[in-house]
């Protein structure tokens, strides 16, 4: 019974270049939740999508940061030029409605040089 | 808009100690309450919830009641454990937050045995 699965669990950037997180959700699932983490404080939700969709994306910064939920394959949040301010751990989480409880991966933490 | 307080840590315990972490929350609707706990290097975990006032969530020891008269959702257990060690997160998902988990700062709980 594989819960949601995100990929890379550690990532390293440089600045400038682009990151690319992973995010295969529960069976059944599509909705899907990203979050960002900063070190010693709580999540603040950025995104969320259900299959090819964007729902709301309010929490998203307005440049470099765009995520996507294909028909097929995980969602992707993508980060371009990417500055020492994103280092962060993102987690995604799913569900399969949007008022059913949302479960989380472990986890991409990004660090950048 | 809706928000989540939690009581700062970290909270350090003697193992078998009587365990309170508080939480309360502001919101315009009837939200749903959730706690969740975060394991060293891991993602989060589901720990309980409570969709009603009056409700109370329990799972491995751990119990909260969701109070509307005072806007609580107090994290308890009567004999914690050193495996308990970990970040405790206070969340409410509601429909006037668009679907959206809003969530406490954490709490940070350390056992010594």
């Amino acid at each position: 019974n594989a819960g949601v699965m995100q990929n890379p669990r550690h990532l390293v950037r440089r600045r400038g270049q682009e990151a690319r997180l992973r995010c295969s959700p529960m069976k059944g699932h599509s909705h899907v939740y990203w979050y960002r983490q900063l070190p010693e404080e709580g999540l603040k939700f950025m995104v969320y999508l259900q299959k090819e969709n964007i729902i709301d994306e309010s929490g998203m910064p307005k440049e470099r940061f765009s995520a996507e939920f294909p028909k097929e394959g995980p969602s992707i949040l993508r980060i371009q030029q990417v500055v020492r301010g994103d280092s962060a751990a993102y987690f995604c989480a799913s569900s399969a409605d949007r008022d059913q409880p949302q479960h989380f991966g472990d986890g991409t933490r990004l660090s950048i040089l | 808009g809706d928000s989540v307080t939690q009581m700062e840590g970290p909270v350090t315990l003697s193992e078998e100690a009587f365990l309170t972490i508080n939480c309360t929350y502001t919101a315009t609707g009837y939200p749903s309450l959730f706690w969740y706990v975060q394991y060293p290097g891991e993602g989060l975990q589901l720990l309980l919830k409570a969709t009603k006032a009056d409700d109370k969530g329990s799972n491995k020891g751990f119990e909260a009641t969701y109070r509307k008269e005072t806007t609580s959702f107090h994290l308890e257990k009567g004999s914690v454990q050193v495996s308990d060690s970990a970040v405790y997160f206070c969340a409410l998902w509601a429909r006037d937050s668009n679907y959206q988990l809003i969530w406490g700062a954490g709490t940070k709980l350390i056992i010594k045995p």
